[in-house]
């Protein structure tokens, strides 16, 4: 059973450019959850989303970031026009069910260097 | 605004001793506990967890405890390994949320 699988694992961008991250949850898993740590902090809560659905996007900045988790293929976490300040790791996490006592299974994460 | 606090960004200790790292939050309503470890250039991985309704939780060498009243957490890691070392991460959730706050990591050092 595969686990929560990211690519790319690097990805360098020149500010202005786009950004996509994807995101396959682990095999039977229907939510998704995104994390972004920048240098010298913990992961912080961006959006979490189950099929077709934005549960809750509160963590996510209100311009130039979008996430969806379409019902056939992968999540992205896509981000406009990226800017210095973009560059950080993005890790997603899946679990197989909401709420309570639900441990998340992180991947790998995606390293994002704005140039 | 800082939920979940780890105020120590390293520890170094020796092979074979304890190794104890803390944590505290400052909300009250949070009810679900996690520790998580993370290599290099690897997601964290799931260690070991705790209820709000319950105080100690061993697993194998780790053993989480949790102090509600004064809001804090520590793991314990008795005998720590040098494969120990890491920077771990204590995350904290509430019933209702969807969310993990997580701490700031506290980098563990084994020296063998």
């Amino acid at each position: 059973n595969a686990g929560v699988m990211q690519n790319p694992r690097h990805l360098v961008r020149r500010r202005g450019q786009e950004a996509r991250l994807r995101c396959s949850p682990m095999k039977g898993h229907s939510h998704v959850y995104w994390y972004r740590q920048l240098p010298e902090e913990g992961l912080k809560f961006m959006v979490y989303l189950q099929k077709e659905n934005i549960i809750d996007e509160s963590g996510m900045p209100k311009e130039r970031f979008s996430a969806e988790f379409p019902k056939e293929g992968p999540s992205i976490l896509r981000i406009q026009q990226v800017v210095r300040g973009d560059s950080a790791a993005y890790f997603c996490a899946s679990s197989p069910n909401s709420g309570f006592y639900n441990e998340q299974f992180f991947g790998p994460g995606t390293r994002l260097t704005v140039l | 605004d800082q939920q979940v606090k780890q105020n120590s960004p390293s520890l170094s200790v020796q092979e074979g001793r304890i190794s104890i790292l803390n944590c505290d939050y400052t909300n009250s309503m949070f009810d679900y506990f996690l520790w998580y470890k993370k290599y290099p250039a690897e997601g964290p991985t799931f260690l070991i967890s705790i209820s709000s309704i319950k105080d100690k939780n061993e697993d194998g060498r780790f053993t989480v405890f949790l102090n509600k009243s004064a809001k804090h957490l520590s793991l314990h890691i008795v005998p720590s390994q040098p494969g120990d070392s890491a920077v771990y991460f204590c995350a904290a959730s509430q019933d209702t949320g969807n969310q993990f706050y997580f701490g700031t990591g506290t980098s563990l050092t084994v020296i063998p």
